[in-house]
């Protein structure tokens, strides 16, 4: 079966500091990849998906970056943090091959940027 | 394009009484319809889907679905709402097949009374 992993669970990060979460998939074969941010009363935004190694798609213009370095491996970093980028970071993963492929989502990270 | 409204923010209702989330959709495809529940500081997890097999989809946890396509609508229901049924629900709508654009709606937070 297929599980899907993120961490850390929580983190707590000052203002300017860098950021790397990872997810990682088991069980499945090049999987479309999504980052989500799901901040307070504001639902889930889509911030980068992912169709292959190195294939990286941006949703919206952000402080944020998103990287594939192997094919079930999906990082979210960045070099600076923001205020604004404190949230609720959920990875999913859906099966390319699949005409009706709901997602799978991870356990989450939460982000408190201080 | 494609949307997705939930109609409700917060829906209350006292436990063993019957749940109803509302959600509209639109999309120029024939789409694929999902709900999702979250509870807090967790990942999402897959209710029930509508892939067209079937109007009335029935999921987890005793909830169901049925799709409406003359009123563009995919209510979840559960007749008898139980204390764990308190949680975040999303409706998502998703175009089929080749890259799944996904579009969650801004979710109901469901509240169970004892």
């Amino acid at each position: 079966s297929q599980t899907i992993h993120q961490w850390p669970a929580t983190l707590v990060q000052p203002v300017g500091s860098p950021l790397s979460l990872e997810c990682t998939v088991e069980g499945t074969s090049n999987p479309n990849l999504y980052w989500y941010r799901q901040a307070a009363g504001r639902g889930l935004q889509l911030l980068f998906y992912s169709v292959g190694i190195g294939q990286i798609s941006s949703e919206v213009p952000q402080n944020l970056s998103a990287s594939r370095p192997q094919d079930r491996q999906f990082i979210l970093s960045s070099k600076k943090l923001l205020l604004s980028d404190s949230g609720f970071y959920l990875c999913a993963w859906s099966d390319r091959l699949a005409v009706y492929n709901e997602q799978f989502f991870g356990p989450g990270t939460r982000l408190t940027v201080l | 394009a494609q949307s997705v409204t939930q109609l409700d923010s917060h829906v209350s209702v006292s436990e063993g009484t019957p749940v109803l989330l509302r959600c509209n959709y639109s999309s120029s495809y024939s789409p694929s319809l999902f709900w999702y529940v979250q509870h807090p500081n967790k990942g999402l997890q897959l209710l029930l889907k509508y892939t067209s097999a079937a109007t009335l989809v029935k999921g987890i946890n005793g909830f169901e679905a049925e799709f409406k396509k003359s009123e563009t609508s995919f209510h979840l229901t559960k007749p008898s709402a139980h204390m764990s049924d308190a949680a975040e629900y999303f409706c998502v709508v998703s175009n089929s097949g080749g890259y799944q654009k996904v579009t969650f709606g801004i979710g109901t937070k469901l509240q169970v009374i004892p």
